[in-house]
């Protein structure tokens, strides 16, 4: 079973309109989350991460992050048809032993309609 | 800066021949992660480097996989004996330890095996 379950697995919204892209983790060991997106026949690319509880917003993305449960989500307002993409979260070990590595979930492939 | 620079883009190599990736950080960065990507299975960690020395290689298959680090800009990733099921695409990213804790991804090696 995957340790970073995302949800939904794809995703369609009209250009201009806001999608939300989900991320819990099953290992509570985990303590810092990464949003990145791929697009078709590229390498992933950060988007942003985050380990606080709370919001963290950078222009049309917002994070969300709830440490007691482990979950994030990811939402992108005014979409755009650029934004079509594979996104990945990814979970990581930093603050009781860096670990290093990224463990992914398998992603939330979003389709922006213009 | 050029990014994380992967060759060969593409390989075909037949069963039971053996495939070498090769990987160049960014400069500067002391931490080399390897991971592999499939439809089925998504993108999965391999193994990494931090200074060059193996920190953890959980992910690599215990047999025909191997890795290695002998200096700061290259690092290589060698099958044996390749199988269909390693046909995948390749991914190496780098990233500075003690500074930003974001990965970033080269563009890949896409392996096919016949």
């Amino acid at each position: 079973q995957q340790k970073v379950q995302q949800s939904p697995e794809s995703l369609i919204v009209p250009e201009g309109g806001m999608a939300s892209l989900n991320c819990t983790s099953s290992d509570r060991n985990v303590d810092y989350f990464w949003w990145y997106r791929q697009h078709s026949g590229k390498s992933p690319k950060m988007l942003m991460s985050i380990f606080s509880n709370g919001e963290k917003e950078e222009g049309r993305f917002t994070v969300h992050l709830n440490k007691a449960s482990l979950h994030t989500s990811l939402h992108i307002r005014d979409s755009q048809p650029s934004d079509s993409a594979l996104y990945l979260c990814a979970a990581s070990v930093v603050r009781t032993g860096n670990t290093g590595k990224l463990i992914f979930g398998l992603g939330t492939t979003l389709q922006v309609q213009p | 800066n050029a990014g994380v620079i992967q060759t060969p883009r593409h390989k075909v190599t037949g069963k039971g021949q053996e495939a070498t990736l090769w990987c160049e950080p960014i400069s500067g960065h002391s931490a080399v992660f390897w991971y592999r990507q499939t439809i089925v299975q998504g993108l999965e960690f391999l193994t990494y480097f931090r200074n060059q020395a193996p920190i953890d290689d959980s992910g690599m298959p215990k047999e025909r996989f191997s890795a290695q680090m002998p200096n700061q800009s290259h690092s290589t990733l060698k099958i044996q004996s390749t199988q269909p099921q390693d046909s995948a695409v390749y991914l190496c990213a780098s990233r500075d330890w003690g500074g930003q804790d974001t990965q970033y991804f080269g563009p890949g090696t896409r392996l096919l095996v016949l």
